[in-house]
């Protein structure tokens, strides 16, 4: 069985702070994808990384896909408190669409 | 499109009624997935399906549940008989798969399920 986890699982920050969320796992995964979850919704899709080492920017978040697929992050630069939310990190397999999810990372970004 | 719809959108219900959740995946998805999340276990797939097969159904927790796909535009998550334990939100959600790494699923906004 292929798990991930997730650290720390409750972050509580100021905003202007920056911080890292880590997804872990002894498994090599296909892909990895960040999902953002609010309060009464479902979660929905960040980012999709595929290659190991592979980074990408969405403003001021960065996404990073370890060189050997078992690990990822998110690093939050300047958080603001519409950064709320819970964060989860997904890992997926070689064939079809299944994913395994992580414990999640609940966010709060405080004014 | 409207995304992936969920049914009702909040269920009341007491232990031992049968409880039927519905889900309708996003026009031209070809897998659907039905998703238990709790503050203990956090998001845990149930069972998924593709072209209206179930493929996976290892995460279905007991005999209790049931899940059915008649046709690509309809699913449902049936528990009988209820049990307090089953209280959870449960997320519908939909991709197209291209059996390539990858594929984003969208969620729907969950049943908020409380059995008394």
């Amino acid at each position: 069985t292929q798990l991930l986890e997730q650290s720390p699982q409750f972050l509580s920050i100021q905003e202007g702070e920056n911080l890292t969320v880590y997804c872990n796992s002894s498994s090599v995964f296909s892909s990895l994808q960040w999902y953002r979850q609010e309060p009464g919704e479902g979660p929905v899709l960040l980012v999709t990384v595929v290659t190991g080492g592979e980074v990408k920017k969405l403003k001021r978040l960065t996404f990073q896909f370890g060189d050997a697929r078992k690990d990822s992050s998110l690093h939050i630069t300047a958080a603001q408190p519409g950064d709320t939310g819970l964060y989860l990190c997904a890992g997926g397999g070689t064939s079809g669409s299944r994913l395994t999810f992580g414990e999640g990372t609940q966010l709060t970004v405080n004014p | 499109d409207a995304g992936v719809i969920q049914s009702p959108r909040h269920e009341v219900t007491e232990m031992g009624q049968e409880v039927t959740l519905r889900c309708k995946p996003i026009s031209g998805h070809n897998s659907l997935f039905w998703y238990r999340q709790t503050m203990m276990r956090g998001l845990e797939l149930l069972i998924y399906f593709n072209n209206n097969v179930p493929i996976d159904d290892s995460g279905m927790p007991e005999d209790r549940f049931s899940a059915k796909m008649p046709n690509a535009s309809f699913s449902t998550l049936k528990i009988q008989p209820s049990e307090p334990r089953d209280s959870a939100v449960y997320f519908c959600a939909s991709s197209f798969t291209l059996r390539g790494p990858g594929d984003t699923q969208y969620f729907g906004p969950g049943t908020r399920l409380t059995v008394l």
